[in-house]
């Protein structure tokens, strides 16, 4: 079936870094853009970085910018999330979704969803 | 960055009973060749997000049709016909007309 997983989460400390992954199985991976979304504790979600299903474009939250690297390795079907520089405000679930964009630039939802993998910024 | 704003933040709903929620965009329309850049989403407890409208009016794939969503220019409202105890949970609103994407601060729907 269709399912995203996340892993790579954990406890770290102020300033390290740490890695997600994101395993796609159940669909053609290389046909769908990727999207990182988190959400802290009790709060709202929280839209992160986009990847084209290429890999050729990718954008990101002013938060995260020049901290955080959205990248995908279409061979293995598994996005990434690399995190440096990372602060207590990151502590957050950290979740992948899938969405499909069309040339006209029309992006159609997010439409699967991963369950999420922890990530704790603590000294 | 394009800020979303929702209304309201809690909503106590009668099952049976409609239900709707707003979300207002700042100064900007949502509007591109045609389509609304605005996607509403639902977390029930302790589930991950999943995707209920598309582009300001499309219902995804299994969602009843008791949900619907409207609006234009900065204006969109989520309305669901008669709610029912399944539709707990939080709301989102998330404009995708521009990166960065943003999400409205969520409505908590609960059962009266």
């Amino acid at each position: 079936q269709v399912q995203l997983v996340e892993s790579g989460g954990g406890v770290v400390q102020p300033g390290r870094s740490l890695r997600l992954s994101c395993a796609a199985s159940g669909f053609t991976f290389n046909t769908y853009g990727m999207q990182w979304v988190r959400q802290t504790p009790g709060k709202g979600l929280e839209w992160l970085a986009l990847i084209w299903f290429d890999g050729s474009n990718e954008a990101y939250a002013d938060p995260v910018k020049g901290r955080f690297t959205i990248s995908r390795d279409n061979s293995k079907n598994t996005l990434y999330l690399q995190m440096n520089s990372l602060r207590a405000e990151d502590t957050a679930v950290y979740y992948c979704a899938r969405y499909y964009g069309d040339y006209g630039g029309r992006t159609y939802g997010m439409d699967v969803w991963g369950q999420g993998t922890t990530v704790i910024v603590s000294s | 960055d394009i800020m979303m704003t929702q209304s309201p933040l809690s909503l106590p709903v009668t099952p049976g009973e409609p239900a709707s929620i707003s979300c207002r965009c700042s100064g900007r329309h949502l509007q591109r060749n045609g389509y609304y850049y605005l996607d509403w989403y639902l977390q029930k407890p302790g589930q991950s997000p999943q995707l209920l409208i598309y582009l300001g009016s499309n219902r995804a794939s299994g969602v009843p049709d008791r949900f619907s969503g409207s609006g234009s220019g900065t204006d969109f409202t989520l309305q669901i016909s008669r709610v029912e105890a399944e539709d707990v949970g939080v709301y989102y609103c998330m404009q995708t007309l521009q990166t960065p994407h943003t999400f409205g601060q969520g409505t908590r729907l609960e059962i009266k």
